[in-house]
Order: C-alpha cells, then structure tokens, then sequence
C-alpha cells in the first residue's frame, strides 16, 4: 500500500532524444508527487512536483503527466542532454508528511 | 531558494567510534527533519523523522539507541551513530520541509560515513 513502484530501473537515450520515465503507486491517500535528481555522492535535488488535481505539469524540458484513475504518473525529459545523466526517483508524499521513493532510475544520455 | 546543509560531507573512522552528522535548514525553520539511509544503487531508506522539541520517531527495524537524533532547535538536527561497526558504513542524508509537513522536501547534500 506504501510502495510506489519505478521503471525502469536504467534507461540510455541519444542525446536529443525523449527520456521517459514512469512510476505507479495504489495508495489514494498520497497527495503530493515530486520528482528527484540525484548525481553520485550528492543529496537528491528536487525538479518538479505535481498535485493529483493536475493532470499535467512543465518546466521547461521536464513534465510529470499524472494518470490518476490509474495512479500511475511519469516524467519526460525532452531534448535529452549528456548533462541530464543521473538517477531519477519519484516520490509520494503520504499523510504523515514522509515521503515514499520509487526504486530510481539510472539515466544515461550519450552525445 | 530553500537550502539544507549537511556536515561532515565524508568521515572515515574506526570500528567503535561515535559519530555525528549534523543537518542544518540554512534559510527557513523546520521543524520536523527526516533522516535517510542511501546503500550504493538503491533508493532512500527513510531511518526516522526528527522533532523539534520532542523525542524522533523511527521507522521499524531501526536501532533508536544506535541512530540518536537531537533536533534541539527549529534549524538544527543532528544524528550520532553510536558505537559504529563497518555494517553501517552508508551514505547518510537528511532533508527538511520547507513549508510545513507537506511541503516539498529540501535535501542535504549527504555525509557519507566509513567504518573500518
């Protein structure tokens, strides 16, 4: 019920391309769904979030689309970018205010 | 931006030795903190939510006595490893609320810990 499941757990895309990555949960009480970026030996810094009253959301390269009958959500990149390599994680937040992470999703983007 | 520092960056010590890491909001107040434990390519185990001004609360199967957490003030949370054996080597990371409880999440940068 807690789990938030990621996938898949590494992805190479071209530089340029569409880097996508998706996540699904089953608890309905989680109201809150960030979106992580992890370099090695750093904390993760969060990129974007979304609400499950919003379909969609963008910011600038990067957009969560959110499926909520299906509770699945996921994240695109565009123009993928040698610099975007990194490991992704997805998140929910649940009532407690803890936050629950995907398993990550290591991303190469070669040149 | 909402900021969360996080000091030692690295310490390397001996088996038996207490250590502590410390994680600072830099530009806000919180008062609840979360302490994560990171294994080399895994995700982020959540070890306990530290309070201002009361005791932390801990995630099951975690050692309360092993992992002290103080959150003596609304910008300030430490945790000592006490007694520390190589099984804990780890990456260590706090994050803060910026907002309240369920605000986003701010992340420290990490302490990585190694135990010899």
């Amino acid at each position: 019920q807690q789990q938030v499941k990621q996938s898949p757990q590494s992805l190479i895309v071209q530089k340029g391309g569409i880097s996508i990555i998706n996540c699904a949960y089953e608890n309905t009480a989680f109201d809150y769904f960030p979106w992580y970026q992890q370099f090695p030996g750093k904390g993760p810094a969060l990129l974007i979030a979304i609400r499950p009253d919003v379909s969609e959301k963008k910011e600038g390269r990067f957009t969560i689309s959110f499926n909520k009958s299906a509770k699945q959500f996921s994240l695109h990149i565009m123009d993928s970018q040698p610099g975007d390599s990194a490991t992704y994680f997805c998140a929910a937040l649940n009532q407690g205010g803890k936050l629950i992470f995907g398993q990550g999703t290591e991303l190469s983007v070669k040149p | 931006g909402a900021v969360v520092s996080q000091h030692p960056s690295w310490v390397i010590c001996k088996s038996g030795t207490s250590v502590k890491i410390e994680c600072r909001s830099l530009d806000f107040q919180a008062t609840t903190m979360f302490w994560y434990r990171q294994f080399p390519k895994q995700s982020l185990m959540l070890m306990a939510t530290s309070n201002e001004g009361s005791k932390a609360t801990y995630e099951q199967g975690v050692e309360k006595d092993k992992f002290l957490i103080n959150h003596a003030s609304l910008t300030l949370s430490t945790l000592t490893v006490t007694s520390a054996h190589p099984e804990d080597s780890s990456f260590y990371i706090c994050s803060a609320p910026s907002g309240g409880a369920h605000q986003p999440q701010h992340f420290g940068d990490g302490t990585r810990l190694s135990i010899l």
